[in-house]
């Protein structure tokens, strides 16, 4: 089992559409989340940190479910702009070396 | 914010040359850089952490006498693919902690290099 798992998709939504990716991590010691977001061939960029009493940013909204050890990412009022890659990333708590998620893409439509 | 760049971002080679990346911190000091591995569809994999002064420490199936890494400033880090083969096409991204950064597990991503070898 992968330590960190997306759904890849693509998600392919229409403008203004709200759109939640999910994510499940295998280590229960995990203590730090992130949603970083991949543009196609470049590098990732830190989108927003998840917390225990959910964040948002925003259209976004990160929460942590802890006992069913998975993460999730809302984004409201899709914009053509959000088309990427979103990555749900897990600091491995006992090296702090960061795991990443296979990606899950997103398409916004006109 | 902090600036990571590498150099170069892109980069085609024969089979049996060696390719050699930079990653530099430009506006902070990074003891620790790590070089990761992308290839098309998939995640970004660690391949190794790079302590500055110190050997590097590769990932479990990497191996280090093909990925030299060579850390000699607290600026820069290098990841040198040996004699590279046409497996080794991927896209290289290297990161950075800031040492004087508030947020300790925060990472500043270089832009990458994307390596094609014929």
């Amino acid at each position: 089992r992968k330590e960190v798992e997306q759904d890849p998709g693509p998600f392919n939504v229409p403008e203004g559409a709200t759109v939640a990716f999910n994510c499940t991590y295998s280590n229960s010691a995990s203590q730090s989340f992130f949603w970083y977001r991949q543009d196609c061939r470049k590098e990732p960029k830190l989108l927003m940190s998840v917390y225990s009493s959910g964040n948002e940013d925003g259209r976004f909204t990160a929460q942590l479910n802890r006992a069913s050890q998975y993460i999730s990412l809302l984004i409201r009022d899709s914009k053509l702009s959000d088309s990427a890659t979103y990555l749900c990333v897990v600091i491995q708590s006992n090296t702090g070396k960061l795991i990443f998620g296979q990606g899950t893409t997103l398409q916004v439509k006109p | 914010g902090a600036v990571v760049s590498q150099h170069p971002s892109w980069v085609i080679c024969k089979s049996g040359t060696s390719v050699k990346i930079e990653c530099r911190s430009l506006d902070f000091q990074a003891t620790t850089m790590f070089w990761y591995r992308q290839f098309p569809k998939q995640s970004l994999m660690l391949m190794a952490t790079s302590n500055e002064g110190s050997k590097a420490t590769y990932e479990q199936g990497v191996e280090k006498d093909k990925f030299l890494i060579n850390h000699a400033s607290l600026t820069l880090s290098t990841l040198t693919v040996t004699s590279a083969h046409p497996e080794d096409s991927s896209f290289y991204i290297c990161s950075a902690r800031d040492l004087g950064g508030t947020t300790y597990n925060e990472q500043f991503f270089g832009p990458g290099t994307r390596l094609t070898v014929l």
